[in-house]
């Protein structure tokens, strides 16, 4: 059974500090992993994909990276912001059609 | 592109009504899926569409759920005898591909269903 663990489950940080947020997945035969932000009481905003054979990906302040090997992935936030405040998810997919969300960090970014 | 939408944004309702949410995808995706979403959890899948041909349903979807997508365009989720354990927002999400890719998934904004 695919699980999708994400670590810490919430993280609070005054502004201007670069932060990691880790996602673990128990099966490493995934086709890609996404990272999504949601806003409280909305639906998911994608940040960034990667595909099974890339190793990383980059987006503007965010990075995200992908470790098959050891079932992890990173997304690196630079320079936090209050407005990167949110919840931040990622899915492993192991198909067009099957995809596995973790619970997700609740991230506060104090100004 | 107006993006992913839904309706309606909310839905009380009592226990053992039925109910229907629509969702209108992104004009040229394929590919439709409905989540659902409690509270502190990442949404978890339901039913998969690709165009008008419903391809792959969770067990979570008991027989009171059913999905349509007429034509390969809308969406419909219907709950029957709606229970208070379907309290939760109904999440839906579409993305365009062929074979085995995995593409991107683009959200609608939900649909937060409370059961009385």
């Amino acid at each position: 059974k695919q699980e999708v663990t994400q670590i810490p489950a919430a993280l609070s940080v005054p502004e201007g500090e670069n932060l990691v947020l880790n996602c673990s997945f128990t099966d490493s035969a995934i086709y890609n992993l996404q990272w999504f932000r949601q806003d409280p009481g909305k639906g998911l905003t994608s940040l960034l994909l990667i595909q099974s054979s890339q190793r990383e990906q980059t987006s503007g302040r965010l990075n995200a990276s992908l470790d098959k090997s050891s079932g992890r992935s990173t997304l690196y936030i630079a320079a936090s912001q209050p407005g990167d405040s949110a919840t931040y998810l990622c899915a492993a997919a192991y198909n067009f059609n099957k995809f596995y969300f973790g619970s997700g960090t609740k991230l506060n970014v104090k100004p | 592109d107006t993006g992913v939408s839904q309706d309606p944004r909310h839905k009380i309702t009592k226990r053992g009504q039925n109910v229907t949410f629509r969702c209108d995808p992104i004009s040229e995706h394929n590919r439709l899926y409905w989540y659902r979403q409690t509270l502190g959890q990442g949404p978890e899948f339901l039913t998969y569409f690709q165009n008008e041909a419903q391809l792959e349903k969770s067990r979570l979807l008991s027989d009171r759920f059913s999905a349509e997508r007429p034509k390969g365009s809308f969406s419909t989720l219907e709950i029957q005898r709606t229970e208070q354990g379907d309290s939760a927002m109904y999440l839906c999400a579409s993305s365009f591909g062929s074979g085995g890719a995995v593409d991107t998934q683009y959200f609608g904004p939900g649909t937060r269903l409370t059961v009385l």
